[in-house]
């Protein structure tokens, strides 16, 4: 079974410049989170998505990040204008709802560097 | 805003050595887990505990849950190289949303 898959691995911009990174979850997995992850730090939650509706979205920078989820299954999460400090990896994760002990299954990460 | 806080921040030991990394929070959590990660790679779960005073064996790694919910330790006997990675652990607060502590780097060095 394919677990989480999210690209792109690495993405090297310009700041201002726009971002999307894309994630694909496990299959039948309704919850769907992004993290940001700082070097050597532990995962921070941007958002949370159960099937297509964001019900967690409180740590999300409104202003330049923005996340989709159309039809609850695939993920883009965007930032426009990126800065500096947007520098992290970027890591998405699903987990299948209904249990109150989910784990969570993570993909690879989307390293962002921004010059 | 970090819910969790773990400590040490960095490990860093001789294969055969014993070590206990803690997490604590002044939340209480419905469940708590610890996962591994490797450079590269996102966080692979190892255990997860869900009733105060809990405590689980995974080989050499004994994981604790407080009685009161709030705190957790993992205990790992004999550390081998193979153990090297960032150890997280993360609070389920409120259904399926999760909080990440702010991790134990360890170096177990042959």
């Amino acid at each position: 079974e394919a677990g989480v898959v999210q690209s792109p691995r690495y993405k090297i911009i310009e700041k201002k410049q726009p971002v999307a990174f894309w994630c694909n979850p496990i299959s039948g997995h309704n919850t769907l989170y992004w993290y940001l992850q700082n070097l050597g730090q532990g995962p921070e939650l941007l958002i949370r998505y159960e099937n297509e509706e964001a019900v967690d979205d409180s740590q999300l920078p409104k202003d330049r990040f923005s996340a989709e989820r159309l039809k609850g299954v695939d993920s883009t999460l965007k930032i426009q204008p990126a800065e500096l400090g947007d520098s992290a990896v970027y890591l998405c994760a699903s987990s299948l709802a209904g249990t109150n002990t989910g784990e969570l299954f993570f993909g690879e990460g989307s390293r962002l560097t921004v010059l | 805003t970090q819910l969790l806080e773990q400590s040490p921040q960095f490990l860093s030991i001789q294969e055969g050595e014993n070590l206990t990394v803690y997490c604590n929070s002044s939340s209480v959590f419905s469940s708590l887990q610890w996962y591994r990660q490797e450079p590269g790679e996102g966080p692979v779960l190892l255990v997860t505990v869900v009733t105060g005073g809990e405590v689980k064996k995974l080989k050499r790694l004994t994981f604790q849950f407080g009685d009161a919910r709030k705190d957790s330790s993992l205990h790992i006997t004999a550390a081998q190289p193979g153990d090297t990675g960032l150890y997280l652990c993360a609070g389920e607060y409120n259904f399926n949303k999760f909080y990440f502590g702010s991790g134990t780097k360890l170096n177990v060095k042959p």
